[in-house]
């Protein structure tokens, strides 16, 4: 079975500039959260869907950040405009309704200089 | 949201048991407790939940006490690969049949040969 995919696995990129992440889920899981996750702590969730509509973006900071799941499948993250603190390692989890087992992608490693 | 105290650190010897403690005195009555586990640059990985009765699967034993206040992971006959930080999370519902896992800092532990 495949898993959560993920891309880039990495990107550096200059405060001020924009960035996107992209999520594939495992097939049929309707639940997809994105988390960050700050070198040293463990994840924040960050938005979670069921399909297409938005569950929990309570700790989104949405002045920047946006996220979407168009079709209830693939979803992608942006960062824009990036800040130093958005350094971080972004994953991407996915998971039947109602399930507690979310699987987590590799994560995308970003780094803002 | 339950919250959990772990605590930051434990080492344990090779082919010994490792037992990993969590408090979640706040927990409600339907609450599951999960365990997931980060080894590094990986996404976490889930190990078992429960709700009440103590649990077993090919990866760890959990063990709830009766008030359901604390648990412990048991990881019977670790490895070094069981290297990683274990994190005790308490699933709570985020709207209608959806919920959500909110992570601490989890405990580091290190499998010493």
């Amino acid at each position: 079975e495949a898993g959560v995919a993920q891309s880039p696995r990495y990107k550096i990129i200059e405060k001020r500039q924009s960035v996107a992440f992209w999520c594939n889920p495992i097939s049929g899981h309707a639940t997809l959260y994105w988390y960050q996750q700050i070198l040293g702590q463990g994840p924040k969730l960050l938005i979670q869907f069921q399909n297409n509509g938005v569950v929990d973006d309570s700790q989104l900071p949405k002045d920047r950040f946006s996220a979407e799941r168009l079709k209830g499948v693939d979803s992608t993250l942006k960062i824009q405009p990036a800040k130093l603190e958005d350094s971080a390692v972004y994953l991407c989890a996915s998971s039947l309704v109602g399930q507690g087992e979310a699987f987590f992608g590799q994560g995308t490693r970003l780094t803002v200089v | 949201d339950a919250k959990t105290t772990q605590p930051p650190s434990m080492d344990c010897a090779e082919g010994r048991a490792a037992n990993l403690p969590c408090n979640h005195s706040t927990i409600s009555g339907n609450e599951y407790v999960y365990w997931y586990r980060q080894i590094h640059s990986q996404g976490p990985q889930y190990i078992i939940h429960g709700l009440k009765n103590n649990e077993t699967n090919e990866m760890a034993s959990l063990i709830i006490t009766e008030d359901r206040k604390s648990s412990t992971l048991i990881l019977p006959h670790a490895t070094l690969r069981d290297t990683a930080v274990y994190y005790c999370i308490v699933r709570s519902n985020s709207g209608g049949s959806n919920y959500k896992l909110t992570f601490g800092k989890g405990t580091l532990l290190t499998v010493n040969p």
